[in-house]
């Protein structure tokens, strides 16, 4: 079974400044991907930013980056000179990357809005 | 332009009235999904499909189902809507092969209401 914990349920953040949105996770899946995607308040999911198990490096995409830290299970994202149109709904996620009998779900934490203040 | 699409968008209905929810994707994905977002819970898988005729359950399936008797194409059906079936709707798609980190694109979202 997995688990995303995001334990952050809101967060205000002045705008240009460096926001981290926690994420920790636990799985029995050797091997896993961590995903998180931003849901503006117009509902839409919006794939940010992946990191593997496997990957020996930290993800980074644009202002975003991950900061993964696999021996405490963590996963946090980072986004660098916040924005105001940063404000949104953030969601950590994952999945086991070895087929479990095809079932390529993904498993959602509970999710952090993000409110940056101009 | 690569998309999933969901219709309706928004849909307000009363208790045992059947509806269906259509998903469609043009990227010739193999895995298709449905979940469900409620506020506290985040998003939970419905059903999902590996394949054209190929479906099965997700952590809550009571209540929906579903079929896929084209690759494209993925509809949620609502036999007898409930109030506690109230919820925004997501449907979502990837391409089906292990270790790859290709994220799951997901519709705009169907809000639906049951009264």
């Amino acid at each position: 079974a997995q688990k995303i914990t995001q334990t952050q349920p809101g967060m205000f953040v002045q705008e240009k400044e460096a926001v981290t949105l926690d994420c920790t996770y636990d799985t029995s899946d050797p091997s896993y991907g961590l995903f998180w995607y931003k849901q503006p308040s117009s509902g839409e999911m919006i794939f940010l930013i992946y990191q593997g198990s496997y990957d020996q490096q930290n993800a980074t995409e644009g202002r975003y980056s991950l900061n993964f830290q696999k021996a405490r299970k963590s996963a946090n994202l980072v986004i660098s000179a916040s924005q105001l149109g940063d404000s949104a709904m953030y969601f950590c996620a994952m999945r086991g990357l070895i087929s479990n009998f095809g079932n390529e779900k993904l498993t959602f934490g509970t999710g952090t809005r993000l409110t940056i203040i101009p | 332009e690569a998309q999933v699409t969901q219709n309706p968008r928004y849909l307000i209905t009363v208790t045992g009235k059947k509806l269906t929810v259509t998903c469609s994707q043009n990227m010739n994905h193999e895995y298709m999904s449905w979940y469900r977002q409620d506020p506290g819970l985040g998003l939970r898988q419905i059903y999902y499909s590996m394949n054209v005729e190929v479906t099965d359950k997700g952590d809550v399936p009571e209540g929906y189902k579903v079929s896929r008797k084209e690759k494209r194409n993925f509809p949620l059906i609502l036999e007898s809507p409930s109030p506690n079936q109230t919820s925004l709707y997501f449907c979502a798609s990837s391409p089906h092969r292990d270790f790859s980190n290709q994220p799951q694109h997901f519709g705009d979202g169907t809000r639906l209401s049951i009264l």
